[in-house]
């Protein structure tokens, strides 16, 4: 079946330092991947996206590439910020199966950047 | 655009209430998604439509849930009766198609707690 899963938080980490947030899935058929983040009190807003092996998302100095080898989709930014702090979910959507327009999400991993 | 919108943005009722959670999609979407969100289970995805259709309800909790859309443009979620235990984060999202490249627009959510 197909399944994301991510690693477990909270993450912790000082203003300015790099973050990784590990994403490995398992599909069947070719799914696009997704990061989406939630910050406090609100839904979850579409942070970037890669539909097809070796593509990378980008959005707001996030990025993730699309890693069909290792069944990755791993998160970086180069230097967080406090106003990043919020929960990352990593997810998968397959086309051309039953679960067509569904998404499968990870747990989400929540990450807390101190000043 | 408008996005996703949902209402009540809060809710606080006493065990035993029905519930009623309504959603308004982004005009044009064609796909419809309910989810939970709690603590304890993380992200669940509920029930979803295509062109107003249920298509998979499987993640429906019980027969106390039951979901509608009755037009393209308004879907309702319903618990009767509630209980305490469904209190939690519900939110709605909407997509364009069931193309596995199309992410989810997520609603703000409707905080239900029961007491």
């Amino acid at each position: 079946g197909n399944s994301v899963t991510q690693m477990e938080g909270p993450v912790t980490l000082s203003e300015e330092a790099f973050l990784t947030i590990n994403c490995t899935y398992t599909a069947t058929g070719y799914p696009s991947l997704f990061w989406y983040v939630q910050y406090p009190g609100e839904g979850l807003q579409l942070l970037l996206k890669a539909t097809k092996a070796d593509d990378k998302g980008s959005n707001k100095g996030f990025e993730a590439t699309y890693r069909k080898e290792t069944t990755s989709f791993h998160l970086e930014k180069g230097s967080v910020q406090v106003s990043d702090s919020a929960v990352y979910f990593c997810a998968l959507k397959v086309s051309g199966s039953s679960n067509t327009g569904k998404l499968i999400f990870g747990q989400g991993t929540t990450l807390q950047v101190k000043p | 655009d408008a996005g996703v919108i949902q209402s009540p943005r809060h809710e606080v009722t006493e065990m035993g209430q029905e519930v009623t959670l309504r959603c308004k999609p982004i005009s044009g979407h064609d796909y419809l998604f309910w989810y939970r969100q709690t603590m304890m289970r993380g992200l669940e995805l509920l029930i979803y439509f295509n062109n107003n259709v249920p298509i998979d309800d499987s993640g429906m909790p019980e027969d106390r849930f039951s979901a509608k859309m009755p037009n393209a443009s308004f879907s309702t979620l319903k618990i009767q009766p509630s209980e305490p235990r469904d209190s939690a984060v519900y939110f709605c999202a909407s997509s364009t198609t069931g193309s596995a490249n199309q992410p989810q627009h997520f609603g703000d959510g409707t905080r239900l707690s029961i007491l």
